[in-house]
Formats: structure tokens, sequence, C-alpha cells
């Protein structure tokens, strides 16, 4: 069974512009997480969409947000990026939800902003 | 809210020496879930094991054992005779349901960076 994949692996964008990044989850897993990591805050959770409605939302800002498809595969859009937004971002997939199952990660974007 | 305690920020062992990782968590639900991650240099957190606030057996799978103790809100990793391949970032992560709506939303340590040398 293939895992949780991301793309891009590598991003470098510029203050203010704006970032898509994309998550495919394993096959037959309709919960998909999102979760921000830097040496600073550690891992902290963005958001969960689930069959395609955002279920769960952290503590973040409203220029992060995301969206879910109906195969699963989800998106997460940072708006007007800032030097802070520079992190890796890593995606998670789930049989049926975030917290009271185990999660299976991708690999994750490195997302480095200028 | 929740918090999860890792207090070891970086430990060093020699090969086959055994190391126990520490987790010390706050919670006033009494439904909740712990985690064990590992994040190896290449990035991609790796699932070790859950368990739930009803289950406080111990688990041994392996290398690898978990002692979880209600009493004194710790889920501790040993990791037995360890190997160079153990070298990596080791998270515990603690869900409990939100107060509305019964969503669990995990909440994780910030990590203890494992090296083993050879």
């Amino acid at each position: 069974k293939a895992g949780v994949t991301q793309t891009p692996r590598y991003l470098i964008k510029t203050r203010g512009q704006q970032v898509t990044l994309s998550c495919s989850p394993i096959s037959g897993h309709r919960s998909v997480s999102w979760y921000q990591q830097t040496p600073g805050q550690g891992l902290q959770f963005l958001f969960e969409y689930f069959s395609e409605t955002q279920r769960n939302k952290g503590n973040f800002p409203g220029r992060f947000s995301g969206r879910q498809f109906s195969n699963s595969r989800s998106e997460m859009n940072v708006s007007t990026l800032e030097l802070g937004d520079s992190a890796l971002y890593l995606c998670a997939s789930s049989l049926t939800g975030t917290g009271a199952h185990e999660q299976y990660f991708g690999p994750g974007t490195r997302l480095t902003v200028t | 809210a929740q918090k999860v305690t890792q207090a070891q920020t970086e430990i060093s062992v020699v090969e086959k020496e055994d190391v126990t990782l520490d987790c010390v968590y706050e919670t006033r639900d009494t439904t909740y879930y712990l985690f064990w991650y590992k994040q190896p240099p290449s990035g991609e957190l790796v699932f070790l094991i859950r368990r739930n606030s009803f289950d406080e057996q111990n688990e041994i799978s392996g290398r690898y054992s978990w002692n979880f103790q209600k009493s004194t809100s710790s889920f501790n990793f040993t990791i037995t005779a360890s190997q160079v391949v153990d070298s990596a970032v080791y998270f515990c992560a603690l869900s409990e349901a939100l107060l509305s709506g019964g969503s669990y939303i995990p909440t994780f340590g910030r990590g203890t960076s494992l090296i083993v040398h050879p």
C-alpha cells in the first residue's frame, strides 16, 4: 500500500506570495491533517479534514486554509507569506480521525520564505 | 488545556545501551489517547504505539517497551540494546476530546533527540 505523499518536497517563496501544498493520503483513509513543524514551536496542529469537511482547526491565522477533495486528497494554502511561515509542513492521514487513532505521515514539504 | 512534557531534549548513548525516553502529560479528561512517534532524519514521522487512558497495560514490541502509569501521568518509552538506526527524534503525543464536539486533537511534546553512537 502506498504511503502518504506530499508535493512539492521543497519550496522557496518570497514574502507576500502565496503557496499551495498538496497531500495524497493512504488509500482508504478519509482523514487528512496538516501540521507545521518549526524549531521554535515544535509540531503544531493546523487543521483536519474528513470527508471534504474541515473538522478541527488549530490556532493559526486565517492566512492558513485548506480543503479536501472527494478522493480524499488535500491541499493547504498559505496566503501573504511571512518569514515566520518557513517550516516543515507535514500531512498525516488516518482511517477515521486524527486524535483517537494513529496517523501516518508524509515526508513533508520544506517551505522557505525569503 | 493539555500539555505534554518531554524534559529530555537530547540523549546520547553508545550502541547496545538501554535508554528510556520520558513523557509526562497533563489532562483533565478521563478519556484520552497517548502516542509515540519516531522522526528519523528523513523527516517522516513514524507511528510506534497508541494507548487509550483505560488501558494501563505495559507493552513490549521487540526492543521497544512502553510503561504507562496514570498515577504519575507518564508514558515512558524504553529501547533495549539500542542500535545506530534508532537515532531519531522521538515524539510523545496526547489527544483528549475537546469540551465541545468530542473531537480529538493531538498535542505533541517537543521531542527527544536520541543519538546512538557505534
